[in-house]
C-alpha cells in the first residue's frame, strides 16, 4: 500500500513558465509535508515544507499548496529555470515523529 | 561546513560478507535515518533514530541493523548481505524529525 504517490514520473516545461508537481497521500494522519529536490549523484536537498494547519507556504519561486480534504499537495515553481531540472520527491510525516514516507519522484526538465 | 558524510560512496561485495556503511553528521542533530532508493520505488525508510540509544524500524528494516551510540554517528550494518540489498543508500539527519539533510549516498552492489 503506497501511502504517498506522485503519479507523474516526468514533467517537461519551458523556461519562464510555471511547473506544477503533484502528490497524493492516503493516510489522513500525516500532518507535515515536504518537498525535496535531487540532482544526479547527490543526496536529496530540502526545498519547502508545509504543516497541515496551513494550506499554502511560499518561499521565493516555490509555493506548496495543501488540500487536506482531497489529500493532495502540489509544488508550484514560478518562473521555472533550467537549473530547476531535477527529481522532486514529496514526503509525508507526523510532526516530530520519526517515520517519513516518500513518493516515487517526478523528474522535472526545464527547457531553455 | 555542515554536512552528512557517508562512507564508502561505492561498494561491491559478495553475498554473506558482513559490511558496515558509516554515517556521520556535524550539525549536532538529534534525528538520523537511513533510506534506500531503488528504480521506480522512491526513497524507502530503513531505520531511524530520534536520539542516542533510541532507534526504530522504518518501512523496510529486514536484513539491516543500526546503532546509535553517539549523537554524530549512525552506522548501517548488513550482517549477511544478499543481492536484493543492491541499492543506493542515503543517510539523513535533522534537528527535528521532519526536515532532513541527506548525505551524498552509497551505491552498494551485492554479487
Amino acid at each position: 500500500d503506497q501511502q504517498v504517490k506522485q503519479n507523474s514520473p516526468s514533467l517537461s516545461v519551458q523556461e519562464g513558465r510555471i511547473s506544477i508537481l503533484n502528490c497524493d497521500y492516503t493516510n489522513s494522519m500525516f500532518d507535515y509535508f515536504l518537498w525535496y529536490k535531487k540532482y544526479p549523484a547527490e543526496g536529496p536537498t530540502f526545498l519547502i515544507s508545509i504543516s497541515s494547519i496551513k494550506d499554502k507556504n511560499e518561499d521565493g519561486r516555490f509555493t506548496v499548496f495543501l488540500n487536506k480534504s482531497a489529500k493532495h499537495l502540489s509544488l508550484h515553481i514560478v518562473p521555472s529555470q533550467p537549473g530547476d531540472s531535477a527529481v522532486y520527491f514529496c514526503a509525508a510525516s507526523y510532526t516530530n515523529a520519526g517515520k517519513s514516507t516518500f513518493g516515487d519522484g517526478t523528474t522535472l526538465t526545464v527547457k531553455p | 561546513e555542515a554536512q552528512v558524510t557517508q562512507n564508502p560512496r561505492y561498494l561491491i561485495t559478495v553475498t554473506g560478507k558482513k559490511l558496515t556503511v558509516t554515517c556521520s553528521q556535524n550539525m549536532n542533530h538529534e534525528y538520523m535515518s537511513w533510506y534506500r532508493q531503488d528504480p521506480g520505488l522512491g526513497l524507502r525508510q530503513i531505520y531511524y533514530s530520534m536520539n542516542v540509544e533510541v532507534t526504530d524500524k522504518g518501512d523496510v528494516p529486514e536484513g539491516y541493523k543500526v546503532s546509535r551510540k553517539e549523537k554524530r554517528n549512525f552506522p548501517l550494518i548488513l550482517e549477511s548481505p544478499s543481492p536484493n540489498q543492491t541499492s543506493l543508500y542515503f543517510c539523513a539527519s535533522g534537528k527535528i524529525a521532519n526536515i532532513q539533510y541527506f548525505g551524498a549516498g552509497t551505491r552498494l552492489s551485492v554479487l
